[in-house]
């Protein structure tokens, strides 16, 4: 089956400690997208990757870092420099041809006690 | 500034219809989309539209006006499954997409 993973679904965090959140497509996908979302307002762009060994600033990219060393994999670190770590963190991809529709993973909670 | 409106929260009853609104003030205009979101879930594509009409699609539709930056989602006979958030996305004319804050929409039986 073709999709998206992300692991974990949950995850805790002392403040000040970097961590790594997880995602892998087995879709052929070119380009992948991190985005934040927190209650009472929409996704946010982190980042987003259309190849491997690059990617591009979203709205949103202060306090993280993202690598793309493989097409099927674009991790995203939430750096101790993010001031409000705790959200909801949706991994998507798309072909480059059809940026327009988006496969979503289940998501990561990310909880920074 | 770009900005999506959406109601925070409906409720409707099951078997019956929904409209849910969505109104936008972007700079440009490449797309609307609708995404379906359950409670913890990933959004799920339901519709897009580009150009001015109605776009039907078995139990739900979708319309779009583009000179009015409006648009709204239909949900014809309700099941409890369809309770989930409804998220409405514009694309800008940097093929961004703007995203709305989700309508909530609660099914009744």
């Amino acid at each position: 089956d073709g999709g998206i993973t992300q692991s974990p679904k949950y995850l805790f965090r002392k403040e000040g400690q970097n961590v790594t959140l997880s995602c892998e497509q087995n879709l052929n996908h070119d380009a992948m997208y991190w985005y934040r979302q927190d209650p009472g307002q929409g996704l946010r762009l982190i980042y987003y990757s259309q190849i491997v060994n690059d990617f591009q600033k979203g709205d949103i990219a202060e306090g993280y870092s993202v690598s793309r060393e493989k097409k099927e994999s674009f991790p995203l670190t939430v750096t101790s420099a993010q001031k409000n770590p705790t959200a909801f963190y949706l991994c998507a991809s798309s072909t480059l041809a059809d940026t327009d529709t988006q496969y979503f993973g289940p998501g990561t909670r990310l909880t920074v006690l | 500034g770009q900005n999506i409106d959406q109601p925070t929260e409906m409720t409707a009853t099951e078997g019956a219809i929904v409209q849910i609104n969505c109104t936008y003030q972007t700079s440009g205009f490449n797309g609307l989309f609708w995404y379906q979101q359950h409670a913890g879930e990933a959004p799920t594509f339901l519709s897009y539209n580009v150009l001015d009409g109605l776009e039907e699609k078995g139990r739900f539709s979708s319309f779009l006006s583009r000179s009015k930056g409006y648009s709204y989602l239909l949900l014809k006979e309700l099941q409890m499954k369809d309770s989930a958030s409804y998220l409405c996305a514009v694309k800008d004319s940097n093929y961004q997409l703007i995203w709305g804050a989700g309508t909530k929409l609660i099914i009744k039986p």
